[in-house]
């Protein structure tokens, strides 16, 4: 099985800042790489597929890349709609899904 | 825009049973896979099946397998989750999924959720 590794695990980071979230594979997953936003008491939001594509209706802030086993998430310009916990997913094993365990943006 | 609308959750014994369905609009729901996927009180996302569009591939994670049945009704754009056997570590939030592309399992657009207790 595939395994996605987050980290940080949780951060803190102030209105305006950019943030940087890493996602590793276990093993090479090319660019089957997801990106989700969950807000508190809400369901996901996709944000980025294919490791960099933006999902349409989400804003530029919001950047992916990476491919084999390293992957980035990039949030630009921090606001407050923005704090919240971010999830890596990988598809290259589709239809089986494997999450990594999540980042939360908290405020500093 | 794409709606999920999960129902069925609710307070069930360990061993028991509960069916989940998930009523979908405003797209064609026969051409998309779909899927649900959990999330445990204060934990992370855990997908735990897949169906293809036409209903006739079912795909599950080992922690249901043989316990949990994905299927569909594609006249009335609805999908099923029949849990038996549950276990207090079924306790979740289940969403509904609709995949990304006629081939692609994984989500694009997810649903608000239906809460699942398993406890006696």
């Amino acid at each position: 099985d595939i395994q996605m590794t987050q980290s940080p695990s949780s951060l803190s980071a102030s209105v305006g800042d950019r943030v940087t979230i890493t996602c590793r594979a276990s093993q090479n997953i090319l660019n089957h790489l997801n990106w989700y936003q969950q807000r508190p008491g809400k369901a996901p939001k996709l944000l980025i597929y294919a490791a960099s594509s933006l999902q349409s209706g989400v804003p530029s802030k919001f950047g992916g890349s990476g491919s084999g086993t390293d992957f980035t998430l990039t949030i630009n310009s921090l606001q407050p709609e923005d704090f919240a916990t971010y999830y890596c997913q990988q598809s290259y094993t589709t239809p089986l899904l494997t999450f990594g365990g999540g980042t939360k943006v908290e405020i500093k | 825009e794409v709606q999920l609308l999960e129902s069925g959750g609710g307070l069930v014994q360990p061993g028991g049973s509960l069916r989940l369905s998930c009523a979908a609009s405003r797209f064609t729901f026969s051409t998309y896979a779909m899927s649900w996927v959990r999330q445990a009180p204060g934990k992370g996302l855990e997908w735990v099946s897949g169906l293809s569009g036409s209903g006739g591939s079912a795909y599950y994670a080992d922690s249901v397998k043989g316990r949990f049945t994905i299927s569909r009704d594609n006249s009335k754009n609805t999908l099923y989750l029949q849990m038996n056997s549950l276990r207090a570590e079924d306790t979740a939030i289940y969403y509904c999924a609709k995949g990304a592309d006629s081939s692609g399992y994984w989500p694009d657009y997810w649903g608000q959720g239906t809460l699942v207790t398993v406890s006696s």
